[in-house]
Formats: C-alpha cells, sequence, structure tokens
C-alpha cells in the first residue's frame, strides 16, 4: 500500500452536503483507479482515470458523483448532494500501465465515507 | 454479470491449524488475484494466477487456479495470528483494470 495517499481517512457529511476524495497514486504512476466497498459487499469499480482523461466511468452512478484527474495534483471523486446509502469505504488504486494492473495495481487506504 | 462467491464467510481457527477458503464462479477469468485486507486498511496484493491448473506458493500460503479458470483456492498451512484478515478474491475478464471482487473470507487465527 505504499505510496497511495488518500485523504481524508475519514470524512463525515450531513446529507445534501458535499464529499471530496482525494488520491495521489504512487510516483511514477498515471493511471488512477477508484473502487467502493459499501458494508456487507465486495469492492466494485468505479471510474479509470489517466491524466486530463477519463477513460471508463461505466462503474459510476449517473447522478451526483465525478471524477478528475487533473494535470497537476490528486484525483478527485466528488459526491454531490450526499445520502445515506453513499456511506461506505472509497478506495484509490494506481498502476503504471493496465496490462500490469493485475500484479501490480497498488490501493491507497481508502476513505471512510459516513453520511449522517 | 460476473460474480465471485467466497466461502466460507467467517473463519475462526487456533493457530497451528490448516484451512481453505474457496472463491467461486460460474463464469471463465483470465486472471484471477487474492488480496488481505486488514481492518481500515486497503487491500494487498498477495498473488496473482493467470494459467488454468496453476499452482502459486508463497511461504505457507498456497493458490491454485481451477482447471477452467472458474476458481480459485487458497490454502495456508500452520496458521499464524499475523495472518488474521479479510482475504478476497478478484477476478478479471477482458478488462485488467475491471475486477470482479468476492466478498471475502474474514479469518480470525487465536493465539
Amino acid at each position: 500500500n505504499a505510496g497511495v495517499m488518500q485523504n481524508p481517512r475519514h470524512l463525515v457529511r450531513r446529507r445534501g452536503q458535499e464529499a471530496r476524495l482525494r488520491c495521489s497514486p504512487m510516483k511514477g504512476h498515471s493511471h488512477v483507479y477508484w473502487y467502493r466497498q459499501l458494508p456487507e459487499e465486495g469492492l466494485k469499480f468505479m471510474v479509470y482515470l489517466q491524466k486530463e482523461n477519463i477513460i471508463d466511468e461505466s462503474g459510476m452512478p449517473k447522478e451526483r458523483f465525478s471524477a478528475e484527474f487533473p494535470k497537476e495534483g490528486p484525483s478527485i471523486l466528488r459526491i454531490q448532494q450526499v445520502v445515506r446509502g453513499d456511506s461506505a469505504a472509497y478506495f484509490c488504486a494506481s498502476s503504471r500501465d493496465t496490462r500490469i494492473f493485475r500484479t501490480e495495481a497498488f490501493f491507497g487506504q481508502g476513505t471512510r465515507l459516513t453520511v449522517v | 454479470t460476473q460474480l465471485l462467491e467466497q466461502s466460507p464467510q467467517f473463519l475462526s481457527i487456533q493457530e497451528g491449524e490448516n484451512l481453505t477458503v474457496y472463491c467461486n464462479s460460474s463464469s471463465v477469468f483470465s486472471s484471477l488475484q487474492w488480496y488481505r485486507q486488514e481492518p481500515g486498511e486497503g487491500p494487498v496484493l498477495l498473488v496473482t494466477v493467470v494459467t488454468g491448473g496453476e499452482v502459486k506458493k508463497l511461504k505457507r500460503l498456497t493458490f491454485q487456479f481451477g482447471d477452467a479458470r472458474k476458481d480459485s483456492s487458497l490454502h495456508i498451512t500452520a496458521a499464524q495470528p499475523g495472518d488474521t484478515g479479510l482475504y478476497l478474491c478478484a477476478g478479471s475478464g477482458g478488462s485488467n483494470y475491471k475486477l470482479t471482487f468476492g466478498k471475502g473470507t474474514l479469518l480470525t487465527v487465536n493465539p
């Protein structure tokens, strides 16, 4: 896990507020992936980004969720108008290349979002 | 939709015992990964298996990929308290990065 930094580790939001989750990939990694782990569920793919590009957002809810990976700075997963069902652990992973993701993907420690 | 079923869901054993956990699917995967996740942490990759019938060993852990690439098992010999954690399997289909995860086996090894 060393190197993929996520912050904050814990985030509490009231219903209707916005949540911003940050992910800094490992040095040298330009591919970022977000996964969500709901209580009692397995991790589920949300979105895959490269610098300034969303490559695959097929796992992301169509409304209220957005992701970006700017040229400078961390990747951001934004959830607008949060609802209780958004409470989950959100994990970011990074790799140098998708072809080696299955052998060299590194996950961060996650952000645990609680909506009250 | 590809699904991975892991069993057992919970396993509590004494230090020194052996154990096997399973990961099963009706779908074929191009590769399968095993992760261990500790409370409050992210998943840590243990191994990737690619070839049907493949067996990989990592110290006291033995991983096997089924011949048909639909299932896998993880065997731990002489379990230690440090092995405690949530063991996740994850399958890769056509896309390397879009993994299908099982819900995991929560292993507790008591001293």
